[in-house]
């Protein structure tokens, strides 16, 4: 399976705290994007890293990719209780133009 | 941004019938469109990619028989379960890329379909 790992598997914090995602790759990617997803609802894109970026900032959200390691880290900072979700890496590579998702962290920010 | 309508959103059906789960690309042409299912608390699973015009291409183990795929214009492409049993009984989700674009793709609100 050319599916990504992501860990945690479930991760839970206080409102207020950091929370940090991790997501390894196996195969070369042209960009690699954060997905969030509230419960048995549709997908929401976070933000999209391109294989010659390094680290990219979008408001509370700071991504990071190390195609060395085939891996990126998605941090949330100062969460909220609405960022509860599941969060979801997806790989974009090779000629197919196909998006593979990792397995995903589940986020619960207690209040 | 580029909206993708699926319809419909929840359905319900008795097993042996066949449900079609359309998807439209609202403001923009679609050359190719993805095809998702996702078990609970799972990851997206990709079945299928439905190019305009042509025959899908499915993934290893997806029953191309099964999950017809119709991609008979630039904003629309449909999925039919054939003949559905309890086990079809998922959350099917359809993204389109937009023309000239490999970058971003965008999703449709998803279909949660339940066989009885």
């Amino acid at each position: 399976s050319q599916q990504g790992e992501e860990d945690p598997q479930a991760l839970s914090i206080q409102e207020g705290e950091n929370a940090t995602m991790n997501c390894s790759y196996k195969t070369s990617i042209n960009n690699l994007q954060w997905y969030r997803q509230n419960s048995g609802r549709g997908l929401v894109h976070l933000i999209l890293i391109r294989s010659n970026e390094r680290e990219k900032h979008s408001g509370r959200l700071r991504v990071t990719l190390d195609t060395s390691k085939k891996s990126s880290s998605l941090l949330i900072t100062a969460s909220r209780a609405a960022d509860t979700a599941s969060y979801f890496c997806a790989t974009l590579g090779g000629a197919t133009n196909k998006l593979i998702f990792g397995t995903g962290t589940l986020l619960a920010v207690q209040p | 941004g580029a909206v993708v309508s699926q319809h419909p959103s929840r359905v319900i059906c008795k097993s042996g019938t066949s449900v079609k789960i359309e998807c439209r690309s609202l403001d923009f042409q679609a050359t190719t469109m993805f095809w998702y299912r996702q078990f609970p608390k799972q990851s997206l699973m990709l079945m299928a990619t439905s190019n305009e015009g042509s025959k899908a291409t499915y993934e290893q183990g997806v029953e191309k028989d099964k999950f017809l795929i119709n991609h008979a214009s630039l904003t629309l492409s449909t999925l039919t379960v054939t003949s559905a049993h309890p086990e079809d009984s998922s959350f099917y989700i359809c993204s389109a890329l937009k023309g000239g674009s490999n970058e971003k793709l965008f999703f449709g609100s998803g279909t949660q379909l339940s066989v009885l």
